[in-house]
């Protein structure tokens, strides 16, 4: 099975800073790999599909990158409502979420 | 509006058995394959189980094969999961999800399995 390796688990952050999330994978996953946001009490929302492309009504500020093992999540500019947990989800090879990092307001 | 709506969550004993339903509305549900994710309190997501539009193509997690069984009634619309000989460990949230592209969620039903 496919390993996801979110870091770091808790990233805290302030308001405007351009934040980076990583997510390595235990093989390649052939960017096969999906970013959620995960706000408390509610249910996920995908922000990134198959790497890099951006889901329809998602503020431009999120972005993802990557290829092979190493893939990334940035939030250009924080604001205050990205707070939340945010997961990556490979299916490449059966289907595995990271273990999330929360990212929090400093 | 896609909707997806869990229900039959609910206190169970180790051991027994308990099977959710999920009804789909707002799209043509024949035409998605569907998961079953999970969330213990407290923790992350953990993907449980997938089944395609025609049921061709079903897998499971590791840590729930051979106990729990995913099915869906395209005609009811109704993705279901039917889980036997609880663990504790199984006490989570179930989401019934799209994933992809078309992403949706419902809100997920509960399920403590205690004595």
């Amino acid at each position: 099975d496919i390993q996801m390796t979110q870091s770091p688990p808790v990233l805290s952050a302030s308001v405007g800073d351009r934040v980076t999330l990583s997510c390595k994978a235990s093989q390649n996953i052939n960017k096969n790999l999906d970013w959620y946001q995960q706000k408390h009490g509610e249910a996920p929302k995908l922000l990134i599909y198959y790497t890099n492309n951006l889901q329809t009504g998602i503020p431009s500020r999120f972005s993802g990158s990557g290829s092979g093992t190493d893939y990334t999540l940035t939030i250009s500019s924080l604001q205050p409502e990205d707070v939340a947990t945010y997961y990556c989800y490979q299916y490449n090879s059966g289907y595995t979420f990271g273990a999330g990092t929360k990212l929090e307001l400093k | 509006e896609v909707q997806l709506v869990e229900s039959g969550g609910g206190l169970v004993q180790p051991g027994r058995s308990l099977k959710l339903s999920c009804v789909a509305s707002g799209f043509t549900f024949s035409n998605y394959g569907m998961n079953w994710i999970r969330q213990a309190p407290g923790k992350g997501l953990e993907w449980v189980a997938y089944i395609s539009s025609g049921s061709s193509y079903i897998y499971y997690a590791e840590t729930v094969k051979g106990r729990f069984t995913i099915s869906r009634d395209n005609a009811k619309n109704t993705l279901y999961l039917q889980m036997t000989s609880l663990r504790s460990e199984d006490t989570a949230l179930y989401y019934c999800a799209r994933l992809g592209v078309m992403d949706a969620w419902g809100q997920g039903a509960s399920v403590t399995v205690s004595s």
